[in-house]
């Protein structure tokens, strides 16, 4: 089964308007990030929040995180057509106890397309 | 701010062959990644060092090696190349310290024809 599974797949939207996606884990985390990626591009680290944290804000970023539910949401305020991208969701997992024993599993990502 | 540099950023092989991929971690990052994204897909962790040691292993082949160098920069090194190998490659760097944040590299494009 998969860590760190995305919904929407895909979300198509228009310019101005709120795109909500959506993240669900498996396994207890150390934190929750969330990447953009342009197409066959780099990934951009867009926000992160801590597994004692239930809401952060960033500029037009909004990011929950409910424990008990195992899942995340980003919501992206007032879209751009720049904000055309896949966008996907990151779980930090402390493997075992020593330094470089933390792992980020990605999940499946959520493509969005914001129409101008 | 320096970031984390891949080289080459795009690499065209035959099946068969060896590519040689190379990351150099942000400055007093002692701490590198590798992830492997296939087309469409998440990206896959691959495996870890600190301090010059493995510290983690994912869903690495065994026809791949890799190891990260006293200058901590680091390079995954891919024998008997399949079409399926095909993906981006990233490398990320953190401080040993805290974890918390991976910086990733802009990514090796390898093509396995």
């Amino acid at each position: 089964s998969q860590q760190g599974e995305e919904d929407p797949q895909a979300l198509s939207i228009q310019e101005g308007e709120n795109a909500t996606m959506n993240c669900s884990y498996k396994t207890s985390i150390n934190n929750l990030q969330w990447y953009r990626q342009n197409s066959g591009r780099g990934l951009v680290h867009l926000i992160l929040i801590r597994s004692n944290e239930r809401e952060k804000h960033s500029g037009r970023l909004r990011v929950t995180l409910d424990t008990s539910k195992k899942s995340s949401s980003l919501l992206i305020t007032a879209s751009r057509a720049a904000d055309t991208a896949s966008y996907f969701c990151a779980t930090l997992t402390l493997i075992y106890s020593g330094a470089g024993s933390y792992q980020l599993t990605f999940g499946k990502g959520t493509k969005l397309s914001v129409i101008p | 701010a320096a970031g984390v540099i891949q080289s080459p950023r795009h690499l065209i092989k035959e099946k068969r062959e060896t590519a040689t991929l190379k990351c150099y971690p942000i400055p007093r990052h002692d701490t590198v990644y590798w992830y492997q994204q296939g087309p469409g897909q998440d990206p896959q962790f691959l495996i870890s060092f600190y301090e010059k040691m493995q510290s983690d292993k994912g869903s690495i082949p065994d026809r791949f090696s890799a190891q990260q160098f006293s200058d901590y920069h680091s390079e995954l090194n891919m024998s008997s190349l399949e079409l399926g190998d095909s993906a981006l490659y990233f490398c990320a760097s953190s401080d040993g310290t805290g974890p918390d944040t991976q910086y990733f590299g802009p990514g090796t494009r390898l093509t396995v024809l």
